[in-house]
């Protein structure tokens, strides 16, 4: 079965501070995506990124980048030089490729904190 | 822009009452799932379909039925209202299940009194 852990689940720092935020996935299949959504005080669940099993290149946005190891079954996240906008809870997922009858499986969240 | 909308995205409501939660997507999705989350703030998956006509509870065990008679719409509803239904749902779509992501809506945060 499918299992996401988030294993922080509220973090604070100061603003301009580097922060990572883990995930820890579990599944049988060889190909699968994993996603990072982020929920602002609003309520919304926005999109940040999506990265298949085969594809263990990390990436780079912004601030933002992330790094997926296969090895340790791990897709971590990190905001560098933290701002008050980026407090939110973040929300991991997993997804098994069934042919469009997969649904996605979220980590319990983890609530980042930003103060000025 | 959103392309998946929620209404109310506020509701302060009297136990015992009768609510349907809309939900309305302009994207085509044929998949659409209803979530619930906990001041805890961990998702739970209640209702989800797959296109019109076709629905199936999720994992968590709810006493909200829906419909889906078309492709953009799948409301929400509550019979009779309970304080314990106090929470925040949240609609999302997908055109192709959970291996592209899902569009999630606003949310409605619901309050039953």
């Amino acid at each position: 079965a499918q299992k996401v852990t988030q294993a922080q689940t509220e973090i604070s720092v100061v603003e301009k501070e580097d922060v990572t935020l883990d995930c820890v996935y579990e599944t049988r299949d060889t190909t699968y995506y994993l996603f990072w959504y982020k929920q602002p005080p609003s309520g919304e669940l926005v999109f940040l990124i999506r990265r298949n099993s085969f594809d263990e290149q990390n990436e780079i946005s912004g601030r933002y980048s992330w790094n997926f190891q296969k090895s340790t079954s791990s897709f971590n996240f990190t905001i560098t030089a933290s701002q008050v906008v980026d407090s939110a809870v973040y929300f991991c997922a997993l997804s098994e490729d069934q042919g469009g009858s997969e649904k996605l499986v979220f980590g319990k969240g983890m609530k980042l904190t930003v103060n000025p | 822009e959103a392309d998946i909308y929620q209404t109310p995205r506020y509701l302060v409501i009297g136990t015992g009452k009768k609510i349907t939660l809309e939900c309305s997507q302009t994207m085509g999705h044929d998949k659409m799932y209803w979530y619930q989350q906990d001041p805890g703030m961990e998702l739970h998956l209640i209702h989800y379909s797959y296109g019109v006509n076709s629905t199936e509870k999720g994992d968590l065990s709810s006493e909200s039925t829906v419909s889906r008679i078309r492709t953009e719409h799948f409301p929400l509803t509550l019979e009779s209202a309970r304080p314990s239904h106090t929470s925040q749902y949240l609609c999302a779509s997908s055109a192709r299940g959970g291996s592209y992501g899902y569009t999630f809506g606003s949310g409605t945060r619901l309050t039953v009194v």
